[in-house]
């Protein structure tokens, strides 16, 4: 069937090895940020949220570090695993409203 | 979290024609969106859809092309009128929850 992120960039990883995914944002007043993953044939999935007043959150097996004197977010997997295999989203909230703009995407190959 | 369905999971329509898709979530939610995700592309806001009033556009859609319902505070429609091959996307919609956006499992509209 057809795929999600055809033409996205892609990164492939080792099973096993530590993912870092990347995105850059738009709003320096941006406030509140979000990682999605979305596998083929499914809607995007919600991994895990920072506000701006934090620069790391932790969760399982995943971390979001924000940068926001660049303007960057960054997703880390550790011990990636083939089920991590998908495309994945940052999105910024829009702010004062409860709009979201989201990046362009990155998919996430796992070797086995 | 919500849990969102959507019908018809997938089409294939002719040019010319209008298909409406469904969007059902299992709890009362005030503000619904949906969004288109082209081919090999990141997700792109149509519309908000409140519940008692009409719907907000996104600069690039209109009522015309788009025009959205929402009956009560768990169900929405959206319809995809006189479709071109351009229109062939996925179609997406989310309810907004605590802080992050929930997604349906999409749309996958393929107009000939």
């Amino acid at each position: 069937g057809e795929s999600v992120g055809l033409h996205l960039p892609t990164l492939s990883v080792q099973e096993g090895d530590n993912s870092i995914i990347n995105c850059a944002y738009s709003n320096s007043a941006s406030d509140y940020f979000i990682w999605y993953k979305q596998e083929s044939g499914k809607g995007p999935q919600f991994i895990i949220d920072i506000r701006s007043n934090m620069d790391k959150r932790q969760g399982q097996r995943v971390t979001v570090l924000l940068n926001k004197t660049v303007k960057h977010l960054s997703l880390q997997i550790a011990a990636t695993q083939p089920g991590d295999s998908a495309v994945y989203f940052c999105a910024e909230k829009d702010p004062g409203t409860y709009k979201y703009i989201f990046g362009t995407g990155t998919r996430l190959k796992v070797l086995a | 979290s919500a849990v969102i369905s959507q019908k018809p999971s997938r089409d294939i329509c002719q040019r010319g024609t209008s298909l409406t898709i469904q969007c059902q979530v299992d709890s009362q939610v005030t503000m619904m969106f949906w969004y288109r995700q082209q081919p090999g592309q990141s997700l792109t806001l149509i519309a908000t859809a409140n519940q008692g009033s009409e719907a907000t556009y996104e600069s690039g859609f209109v009522i015309d092309k788009f025009p959205i319902s929402r009956p009560n505070l768990t169900f929405s429609t959206l319809t995809v009128s006189n479709m071109s091959p351009e229109d062939s996307s996925i179609y997406l919609c989310s309810v907004q929850g605590t802080g992050e956006q929930f997604f349906g499992p999409g749309t996958r509209l393929t107009v000939l």
